[in-house]
């Protein structure tokens, strides 16, 4: 049974910094791995996707990676603002369907 | 629509009584998923569909939950005698991929379920 774990499971830090947020999971032979947005009371908004075949994708200020062998995945975040304030949620896909993590909660300070 | 649309956004209602969820996908989407989160928690998968058809019914937590899909449209997620521990946010995703392991999931802003 795929099990992904996000740690920290909370993160405050200063406006401006660049942060790295952590995903990791158990069972290698996944699909893809995708990572996700999502504020209070809201739904989940897609950030990025990356195939198991790919090693990392970017879009504006954030890049993500993956090493399938190692089981880990990473979100970056560059220059970090007030409004990156969410909680950030990383998705396993295999057997049609996607595997959570708990999420670490972002906080940017002003 | 533009979006996955749920409804009711929030549903407050006594131990015991039915509840009906309601969520409109994305047009065209041929995948449509129902997950919960509860309080505090990460997403729990329930049931996945494939057009009309569910494939994949292996998170219903128990025979209290059921839902259907009308074609490739309109899905009801429906509680049966609802029970405190039901509380949480349901929510829906479509996705346009055959299979979700190779495309986006778009997920809806969920139906809040509080039992009292």
């Amino acid at each position: 049974k795929q099990e992904v774990t996000q740690i920290p499971a909370a993160l405050s830090v200063p406006e401006g910094e660049n942060l790295v947020l952590n995903c990791s999971f158990t069972d290698s032979a996944i699909y893809n791995l995708q990572w996700f947005r999502q504020d209070p009371g809201k739904g989940l908004t897609s950030l990025l996707l990356i195939q198991s075949s790919q090693r990392e994708q970017t879009s504006g200020r954030l890049n993500a990676s993956l090493d399938k062998s190692s089981g880990r995945s990473t979100l970056y975040i560059a220059a970090s603002q007030p409004g990156d304030s969410a909680t950030y949620l990383c998705a396993v896909g295999g057997d049609e369907k996607l595997t959570f993590g708990t999420g670490t909660r972002l906080t940017i300070i002003p | 629509g533009a979006g996955v649309s749920q409804s009711p956004s929030n549903k407050v209602t006594e131990k015991g009584k039915d509840v009906e969820l309601r969520c409109d996908p994305i047009s065209g989407h041929t995948a449509l998923y129902w997950y919960r989160q509860r309080l505090g928690q990460g997403l729990e998968f329930l049931i996945y569909f494939q057009g009309n058809s569910a494939p994949d019914k292996s998170g219903l937590p128990s025979d209290r939950f059921s839902a259907e899909r009308t074609g490739e449209s309109v899905s009801t997620l429906t509680i049966q005698r609802t029970q405190q521990e039901d509380s949480a946010v349901y929510l829906c995703a479509s996705s346009s991929a055959a299979r979700v392991n190779t495309g986006e999931l778009f997920f809806g802003e969920g139906s809040r379920l509080t039992v009292l």
